[in-house]
């Protein structure tokens, strides 16, 4: 298996623009979780999916951000409009459940200018 | 509620010495998972190791230990003859079938720093 997939690694891109992040998570795996990365906040649970359903989407920052599944193989958090505050390292985890533990993918580097 | 604490922000060895990364967690659930990550330089999150709460054998692997001990709700991560290439972020984690089901709660890392 490739392991939790990513999209894109980089993204640099202007206040105001939407930007959209991809991940694919590994088959099988019923749990989707989307992470930010940050120096002062270190790292933040945003939401996460079990088989396709959003669960818990409490650590949202803002109605900004938003989150879809649209199948077991897909996974895009959106900002609309982005803004500088939002820069840092989104990371995409799939695991297969409560007992094991997550692999995450190689994140995306988010800088907002 | 769930929680684990890293009360170590940073630590610094020296090469070849042995480190201990404290972990101690808190939950009310009887059946729970402990997990360990290491997230280097590099900035990747890879997952070290599990446990669940029924087993308290220690573990060794190579270099790298961990003391498990219910009666101090503690996950101790060891490393023997530490090299610089451990150097990096370690995060605790603990998830429960009762709470949150499938979601682990993260500590706040610890990072070493293994110097020449």
């Amino acid at each position: 298996d490739a392991g939790v997939i990513q999209s894109p690694r980089h993204e640099v891109t202007e206040m105001g623009q939407e930007v959209t992040l991809r991940c694919k998570p590994i088959s099988g795996h019923d749990y989707l979780f989307w992470y930010r990365q940050t120096m002062m906040r270190g790292l933040e649970l945003l939401i996460y999916f079990n088989n396709n359903v959003p669960i818990d989407d409490s650590g949202m920052p803002e109605d900004r951000f938003s989150a879809k599944m649209p199948n077991a193989s897909f996974s895009t958090l959106k900002i609309q409009p982005s803004e500088p505050r939002d820069s840092a390292v989104y990371f995409c985890a799939s695991s297969p459940g409560t007992a094991y533990g997550y692999t995450f993918g190689s994140g995306t580097r988010l800088t907002v200018v | 509620a769930q929680k684990v604490t890293q009360a170590q922000t940073e630590i610094s060895v020296v090469e070849k010495e042995d480190v201990t990364l404290d972990c101690v967690y808190e939950t009310r659930d009887t059946t729970y998972y402990l997990f360990w990550y290491k997230q280097p330089p590099s900035g990747e999150l890879v997952f070290l190791i599990r446990r669940n709460s029924f087993d308290e054998q220690n573990e060794i692997s190579g270099r790298y230990s961990w003391n498990f001990q219910k009666s101090t709700s503690s996950f101790n991560f060891t490393i023997t003859a530490s090299q610089v290439v451990d150097s990096a972020v370690y995060f605790c984690a603990l998830s429960s079938f009762n709470t949150n089901a499938g979601k682990s709660t993260f500590g706040d890392g610890t990072t070493l720093t293994v110097k020449p």
